[in-house]
């Protein structure tokens, strides 16, 4: 079966620091990818999608970055991050644009 | 650009009840899913409905994709306490964005 796996959990960092978060599927080949991000108490946030390695859509500018190193990886960076960086940034994946998508557990983001 | 507009935002019911949910949008849909979502996880699949009119259920919960392909509900029959979550519609026409609703936060009183 397949699963996705996301981390860190949590994080806290200070504004101007780096960010990495990964994501890795396992259990299925070259899914589509994606990152969204949740304000508190709010709906999702399409962020970036990939349909294959080295393959990034971007949805909205913005201080983050996404690459896809591997065909089962997915990372989301920021060289410098802002306060408004923080959020709930959750992966998800799908086997083609017409399946449903599935979730990671999140990444809580705190930018202090 | 492509919108889901969910009602309603929240819903305070008694353990017990059901309850309706829905999400409508200017945009015809191929694909209608319903998710439910607990604090600090990520959200989780319910239900998947890819035929106009198509009825699916999922034990107390039923999903019906509107015959006009612009709206789509969700019931939950007999609420129990681990119902408490919010609950997101999502979309898409086949192209790679899946557009999510605003979410519904049910809570249930004892």
């Amino acid at each position: 079966s397949q699963t996705i796996h996301q981390w860190p959990a949590t994080l806290v960092q200070p504004v101007g620091s780096p960010l990495s978060l990964e994501c890795t599927v396992e259990g299925t080949s070259n899914p589509n990818l994606y990152w969204y991000r949740q304000a508190a108490g709010r709906g999702l946030q399409l962020l970036f999608y990939s349909v294959g390695i080295g393959q990034i859509s971007s949805e909205v500018p913005q201080n983050l970055s996404a690459s896809r190193p591997q065909d089962r990886q997915f990372i989301l960076s920021s060289k410098k991050l802002l306060l408004s960086d923080s959020g709930f940034y959750l992966c998800a994946w799908r086997k083609n644009p017409n399946t449903e998508a599935f979730f990671g557990q999140g990444t809580r983001l705190t930018v202090v | 650009g492509q919108q889901l507009n969910q009602s309603p935002q929240s819903m305070f019911i008694q353990e017990g009840e059901d309850v309706s949910m829905n999400c409508t949008s200017s945009s015809i849909f191929n694909t209608w899913l319903w998710y439910k979502q607990d604090p600090g996880e990520g959200p989780v699949l319910l239900i998947a409905l890819y035929k106009a009119g198509e009825l699916t259920s999922n034990g107390r919960l039923t999903a019906q994709f509107g015959i006009t392909r612009k709206d789509s509900f969700l019931n939950i029959s007999a609420s129990i306490p681990s119902d408490v979550g919010i609950y997101f519609c999502a979309g898409h026409r086949g192209a790679q964005k899946l557009v999510f609703g605003q979410g519904t936060r049910l809570t249930i009183n004892p």
